[in-house]
């Protein structure tokens, strides 16, 4: 089945303490996101990737690292974790070869707590 | 920059009611819109999307037409059932550039009671 799989799923932890949220699609796609939803603001990019070994900002990257060393993985890495990064994560894919048409597929959230 | 604006919700309405929210746009040049859904507890799925001007995309009994005159990407459907209640995130990917970043809206919440 075609999916995109994130993990954990929940996480409560508390200021500081380095975490990391996986990412890993099985379609093959080039394009790879990390989204935030937070209430009232909607979904905001926080880092995206077009292939491996190339990552980029989003809109709201501060405190956040991403890497792609394979195509098929995109973890979320927070060294210092703040309060302020509590919030709804969304990873996302893409074939990223048919231009801005490209449906993106979400995975199932990951629901961060930093206390 | 890009930027989607949605109908405030929350909206409730009963089983085989009408359903319109609207949706408009700003971007430069003519971008992708897309409307995704997210059920309770889920992430976001594509509801459907149009491309240029005047296309209409259709799912599950849901429709938007694409109206670059009015920039706007309404959604519809004739009769809402229970199980459409979720949320609704208008959304667009601007043309040109390499980040195929989804610009969304602020979500709608929609209730749908029996």
């Amino acid at each position: 089945e075609a999916q995109v799989t994130q993990n954990p799923r929940y996480l409560i932890t508390v200021t500081g303490k380095k975490l990391t949220v996986t990412c890993s699609q099985n379609m093959n796609h080039e394009y790879m996101s990390w989204y935030r939803q937070d209430p009232g603001l909607g979904l905001r990019q926080i880092y995206y990737s077009m292939n491996v070994e190339a990552t980029d900002k989003g809109d709201v990257p501060e405190g956040y690292k991403v890497s792609r060393k394979e195509k098929r993985n995109f973890p979320l890495i927070l060294e210092s974790p703040s309060p302020n990064q509590t919030s709804l994560y969304f990873c996302a894919s893409s074939l990223g070869l048919a231009g801005v048409t490209d449906t993106q597929y979400f995975g199932p959230g990951t629901r961060l707590t930093v206390l | 920059g890009n930027s989607v604006t949605q109908m405030e919700g929350p909206v409730t309405l009963s089983e085989e009611a009408f359903l319109t929210i609207n949706c408009t746009y700003t971007a430069t040049g003519y971008p992708s819109l897309f409307w995704y859904v997210q059920y309770p507890g889920e992430g976001l799925q594509l509801l459907l999307k149009a491309t240029k001007a005047d296309d209409k995309g259709s799912n599950k009994g849901f429709e938007a037409t694409y109206r670059k005159e009015t920039t706007s990407f309404h959604l519809e459907k004739g009769s809402v059932q229970v199980s459409d209640s979720a949320v609704y995130f208008c959304a667009l990917i601007g043309r040109g550039g390499s980040n195929y970043k989804l610009t969304f809206g602020k979500g709608t919440l929609l209730t749908v009671n029996p």
